[in-house]
């Protein structure tokens, strides 16, 4: 069985601080991680994925996250948060197949002025 | 990638109705997934729809209750049957372009409100 846990339920930052969002997985299998953002009323965006070719993924918009197989984390870092990152964020852990998709309880990022 | 599409976006129905969600795909896509995400909550998975076959539903949620359809590789359809306010949910289709990242694409959802 899969499972994700996203440390914090809500993360405050200020506008161009550095953003950490955080993320600890458990697989039976070697698994992809996945990071989607979805903002108000909008749907879930792709933000950046880890299909083991490297432990470091950059994606869009400044993000990237590594993956540690040793501490069973994927964590979400961006150097300067904008106003437009604000939103909720899930992780998600899926087998290689990609038929078990499971969502973490999702992190809602603020960023103030 | 993939531009999924799913009508109606938003809806209010009366208790005890059922409504149609409609999710349309771009390109053929061999598996696409149903997902709930109710107020505040992430996202569950509900059924994985392929074509040609029954729907796979995952544990809590029963065919009588959430029948789909897939008739072909580009379209699916997910019913709420018999509604009540518990239901008011987003409802979310997503689909597996079957490459090898095994990522999967989000359609702008479905937000049902119960009365």
């Amino acid at each position: 069985a899969q499972s994700v846990t996203q440390l914090d339920s809500h993360v405050s930052v200020s506008e161009g601080t550095p953003v950490l969002l955080r993320c600890n997985y458990s697989s039976s299998y070697s698994p992809s991680l996945f990071w989607y953002v979805q903002h108000p009323n909008k749907g879930l965006q792709l933000l950046l994925k880890y299909t083991s070719a490297a432990t470091l993924v950059k994606g869009i918009n400044g993000f990237e996250a590594e993956f540690k197989k040793s501490e069973t984390s994927f964590h979400l870092t961006k150097p300067s948060a904008h106003m437009s990152d604000a939103a909720e964020y899930f992780c998600v852990v899926s087998d290689m197949r990609g038929q078990n998709f499971v969502f973490g309880p999702g992190t809602r990022l603020s960023v103030l002025p | 990638s993939a531009v999924i599409s799913q009508k109606p976006s938003r809806d209010i129905c009366q208790r005890g109705t059922s409504l149609t969600i409609q999710c349309q795909v771009d390109s053929q896509v061999t598996m696409m997934f149903w997902y709930r995400q109710q107020p505040g909550q992430s996202l569950t998975l509900i059924a994985t729809a392929n074509q040609g076959s029954e729907a796979t539903y995952e544990s809590g949620f029963v065919i009588d209750k959430f029948p789909i359809s897939r008739p072909n590789l580009t379209f699916s359809t997910l019913t709420v049957s018999n509604m009540s306010p518990e239901d008011s949910s987003i409802y979310l289709c997503s689909v597996d372009i079957g490459n090898s990242y095994n990522e999967q694409f989000f359609g702008p959802g479905t937000r049902l409100t119960v009365l």
